[in-house]
Parts: C-alpha cells; structure tokens; sequence
C-alpha cells in the first residue's frame, strides 16, 4: 500500500536554529513529491514539486530534496514566521494523491 | 486573481440536515478535489474531478456526493449529515492530476 510518512510529528527550534524535516514515501512509481504549509484556519499552501531523485528546490530559507526514499525540507536560519504545519504528499504512477499527516514547526523567537 | 473559493466558511448542522458546500476556481485547472482534514488524521480525499464530466471516489466517498457543474464549479453535497462529519473541508484544484494543487480556504462543519 502506498503512503507517506512524516517526522518528526512536531518540532520547536529557536530562531536561526537550522533543521529538516523528513518525509518517507512508499509510492508505486512516483510522479510527484509535493510540499505543502499550513496556517492555523487556512488552506494548503503550495511549496515545491519535485519529480525525480537527486532534484533540489530553494525558496528563501527553504530547500527541498529528493531521493528515492525519501524526501527532506531543510529549514536555515528559521525565524518566527516560518511556524506552520509543513505538509508533504506524493503522486504515484494512478495519480493517486496520499498526504502524509504534516510536521509542526514552532519556531521561538 | 481569487484562486479558489469556498463557501460558506463556516457552517452548522443538526443530525439529518443537508448542505452544499460550494467551490470555485478561476485558474482554468482541469482537476478539482474535496478533502477533510481532522485532528490526527491529515488530509483525506472524499472525492474528486480529473476533468470536466468526470467524477471519481477517492478514500473516504461514503456519506458525500459531488457534482462537477462546469470547469470552474466543484460543489460537495452531505444528503444527511451525521456528526462524525464534523472536520474541515478543503477544495483544492490543479492543472492536472499529477501536478500541485491550490487550495481553497476551508469550510468549517460542526454537526450536532
């Protein structure tokens, strides 16, 4: 069966305290690995897409990475704003979306 | 640009009740989709759209029905509300199945 797992479940770290955060996937051939934040109340809100191991993606203090197992969100020097719920899913080869169940990130000033 | 729109935002229901949530999109996506996302449980497909005219189940359908009005309109209909439906609900949509998705803002439903 596919899924995604993520870990840890919650994290806090102190401002400019880098860490990743890890997502497992067993995903019968993998289309897409996605990462996603969440706000308190709102929506999903669209990060990366990466399709194949070894790819790499950056977005201001974020970096995500793929292998074939896994995939990490490596957060650099974190500041408050960046504590959301970071979510990772992957598409497999039906364009089966599976969510993992998201990491919580707080990040102490 | 609104992206994807979700009404109402909050919303409850007594026990054998029906709703429509309605969803919107005005990006020109093909693919539209319903979650519900509960505490410990992530996000969970109910069901969705790959194109217009198209409607499948996804991995918890039981209890929802849905209709794809047109391109943009995705509405998520509960026939007779019970309250382990109580959750949020989110309408996302994407170019294509396989692609990332944008979501809406979320529907709170509480059933009591």
């Amino acid at each position: 069966e596919d899924q995604v797992t993520q870990s840890p479940e919650a994290l806090r770290l102190q401002e400019g305290e880098s860490s990743s955060l890890n997502c497992s996937y067993t995903v019968s051939g993998l289309r897409g690995l996605f990462w996603y934040r969440q706000d308190p109340g709102k929506g999903p809100e669209f990060l990366f897409t990466l399709y194949s191991a070894g790819e790499e993606k950056e977005k201001e203090r974020l970096k995500a990475t793929l292998t074939k197992k896994e995939s990490f969100l490596h957060i650099t020097a974190p500041k408050p704003e960046d504590s959301a719920t970071y979510l990772c899913a992957a598409t497999n080869r039906d364009d089966k979306i599976i969510f993992g169940k998201g990491t919580r990130l707080h990040i102490l000033p | 640009n609104a992206g994807v729109t979700q009404t109402p935002k909050f919303q409850v229901l007594k026990t054998g009740q029906s709703m429509t949530l309605q969803c919107a999109q005005d990006m020109n996506h093909n693919s539209m989709y319903w979650y519900r996302q509960d505490p410990g449980m992530g996000l969970r497909l109910i069901y969705y759209s790959a194109s217009e005219g198209t409607t499948d189940k996804g991995e918890v359908p039981n209890g929802y029905n849905v209709s794809r009005l047109n391109k943009r309109e995705f509405s998520l209909r509960l026939e007779s509300a019970a309250p382990s439906q109580t959750s949020v609900y989110f309408c996302a949509s994407s170019e294509a199945l396989y692609t990332e998705a944008f979501f809406g803002q979320g529907t709170r439903l509480t059933v009591v």
